[in-house]
């Protein structure tokens, strides 16, 4: 039993260019939600996922789009990413959208120059 | 809006005092409250839930109390350890997210 995890763990992109962080959970869990992470900073949500096959907006969805593929995994895409996205990324998950614990998953570090 | 506020932003304290870490709020429309301890490049451990309907919730030497009416949480850590040296950090569900404080930093020095 893994949990959530994360893949990468870390990158580093050039301005304008795009990549995909990808989300798995093996908890049999409904909801999934991306968060970034600023130091110093609490989490802010980006988008989440209440259920398989629906999506809304977070706190901070712009330069962000995502796809609940399945039940198992959320992926989160930067199109043309920018120095500002410069964050850390993390996945999470829980059995229901209003509200149970929420598991994370390690976190994906990103580098935007 | 929400805002959550943690104090102290960091803290550091012997091996084996007893400490307590704030959280407030300015809303009290929240319906659950989280707290969550992160080690350095890690991801957050969940470590006390508790729902609209509770005032506190205890594991091992962790007691968390909401008090809703004034917008306050605390976190008490007894017999501290150097391992709970972590960033401590609380959520609360509003309008249906979870919105974090920034955390404290904890370091309890053997």
């Amino acid at each position: 039993n893994a949990g959530v995890t994360q893949t990468p763990k870390f990158q580093v992109l050039k301005t304008g260019q795009s990549m995909t962080l990808q989300c798995a959970q093996d908890m049999n869990h409904n909801s999934m939600y991306w968060y970034q992470q600023d130091p110093g900073m609490g989490l802010r949500l980006i988008y989440y996922s209440a259920s398989e096959g629906t999506t809304d907006k977070g706190e901070v969805p712009n330069g962000y789009n995502v796809s609940r593929l399945n039940k198992r995994e959320f992926s989160l895409r930067l199109e043309s990413a920018a120095p500002s996205q410069t964050s850390v990324y993390f996945c999470a998950s829980s059995q229901e959208r209003d509200f149970y614990e929420q598991y994370f998953g390690p976190g994906t570090r990103l580098t935007v120059t | 809006k929400q805002e959550v506020t943690q104090i102290p932003a960091a803290l550091s304290v012997p091996e084996g005092e007893n400490l307590v870490l704030n959280c407030s709020f300015t809303d009290s429309a929240i319906y659950n409250l989280q707290w969550f301890r992160q080690d350095p490049g890690k991801g957050l451990t969940s470590l006390l839930l508790i729902q609209s309907s509770q005032r506190e919730q205890t594991s091992g030497r962790l007691n968390a109390s909401l008090d809703k009416s004034s917008g306050r949480s605390t976190l008490y850590i007894a017999a501290s350890q150097p391992g709970d040296s972590a960033t401590y950090l609380c959520a609360l569900e509003y309008g249906n997210k979870l919105v974090f404080g920034a955390g404290t930093i904890l370091r309890v020095k053997s």
